[in-house]
Parts: structure tokens; sequence; C-alpha cells
């Protein structure tokens, strides 16, 4: 079946320096791509999104990459701060009206040391 | 504003008791979506709600899950005859209309004896 999945479980990002966190995906009828930060013992917060025709999107800090081709996303964060600590989880949804779940990734772990 | 609130926060039951969970969303959203999260895993979806229209049930994992939405905003999660596996964090989010961001509630830490 579909998936989408995480290159890397753990990243671990000196407090100062830019990170990427990156997700594959195989769904192709998938259109719709979110970006969620989780920390511990909290529901997950929206950080970016971007929608199948654009490629890339920037908020404060946060840069969302998406390449169709080869179904890949990633999350760019500009000079990292030890409140970025937290499990990252990419989300995919497919293109069909009526179907709104989001398919979440497993989760990358970043920790940013002081 | 309030965000989404779920209660209780942390539930422990022991193997065989029905469990109910609740979730308020925040006001005027429509849409309204139940999550299970496993430790150290991403997010299980479990069913979705839309204004009347019959929810998406496709993710509960077995008949023992059960969810309604009374007057279009508050919604329960019920599971009967909980077993270890259920043991998990559950999470609610919703969002304002049909295809748009979603927004989570902390989310009730499941503990099955």
């Amino acid at each position: 079946g579909e998936s989408v999945g995480l290159h890397l479980p753990t990243l671990s990002v000196q407090e100062g320096d830019n990170s990427i966190i990156n997700c594959a995906y195989s769904n192709s009828a998938s259109d719709y791509f979110i970006w969620y930060k989780q920390e511990s013992g909290k529901g997950p917060q929206f950080i970016i999104d971007i929608r199948s025709n654009m490629d890339k999107r920037q908020g404060q800090r946060v840069t969302v990459l998406l390449n169709k081709t080869v179904k890949h996303l990633s999350l760019q964060i500009a000079a990292t701060q030890p409140g970025d600590s937290a499990v990252y989880f990419c989300a995919e949804r497919e293109t069909n009206f009526g179907n709104e779940k989001l398919t979440f990734g497993t989760g990358t772990r970043l920790t940013i040391i002081p | 504003g309030a965000g989404v609130s779920q209660s209780p926060s942390n539930k422990v039951t022991e193997k065989g008791k029905d469990v109910e969970l609740r979730c308020d969303p925040i006001s005027g959203h429509t849409a309204l979506y139940w999550y299970r999260q496993s430790l150290g895993q991403g997010l299980e979806f479990l069913i979705y709600f839309q204004g009347n229209s019959a929810p998406d049930k496709s993710g509960l994992p077995s008949d023992r899950f059960s969810a309604e939405r009374t007057g279009g905003s508050v919604s329960t999660l019920t599971i009967q005859r909980t077993q270890q596996e259920d043991s998990a964090v559950y999470l609610c989010a919703s969002s304002p209309r049909t295809r748009s961001e979603q927004f989570f509630g902390p989310g009730t830490r499941l503990t099955v004896l």
C-alpha cells in the first residue's frame, strides 16, 4: 500500500545551524502535504503546508520543498533554536474530494544541541 | 481563542472495561478527526466527521471502537472491552472546513492494564 516515510529517525543539530528533515512519499494521488511539530506531551502543531502545484513555500524560519518527480518532501529550519527540539511529522492527503484523512509518517526526532 | 480540548488527559483502565474519550473542537469548526498514536509511532487515522455527512469510519481498527458527534460539536470516542494493545495516545483534531489545516488537541493517554 501507499506510505509516507522518513529517511532519518533522529537528527541532532548545533544551535544556530540550519536543519533539513526529509520525507519520502509514494502515493502519486496525493496533492497536499503538511509538516507538523510535536513536542513531548502535546498534540501535533501545524508548521507549514504545500500543495502539489508548488515546489517551494517559505514561512518564518521554515521552508518546505516538494519534488514531485522523485516524490520527496523536505523541511528546512533556519538558525535552529532550542525550542525547535521536537518530533517532526510529514503528512499527505489524496486528491479525491471526500477523502479527508491525513496519512502520517513515523516522525523524525530533532534535537538542538546548545 | 480556545483550541481543541480533550478529556481526560490520562486514563488508566483494566482490560475488558469500556472507556469514553471526549473531544471539544474549536467553535465553528465543521470537521472533526480522531487519530491514534502509539509510542514512538506516527498518527493512525481512526474516523472523520464532516457536518451532517456520514462519518468516514474506515480507520477504526475493530468493531469495539465507535465514535459519535452530537450537535455537530462535541465528539466521544468509545472503546468497548479494552485490550492492552489499545494503549496509546488518542488525538482529536478539528478544521474549519473541508480540506484545510487540522488543529490538534493535547490528546488522551490511555493505558490498559
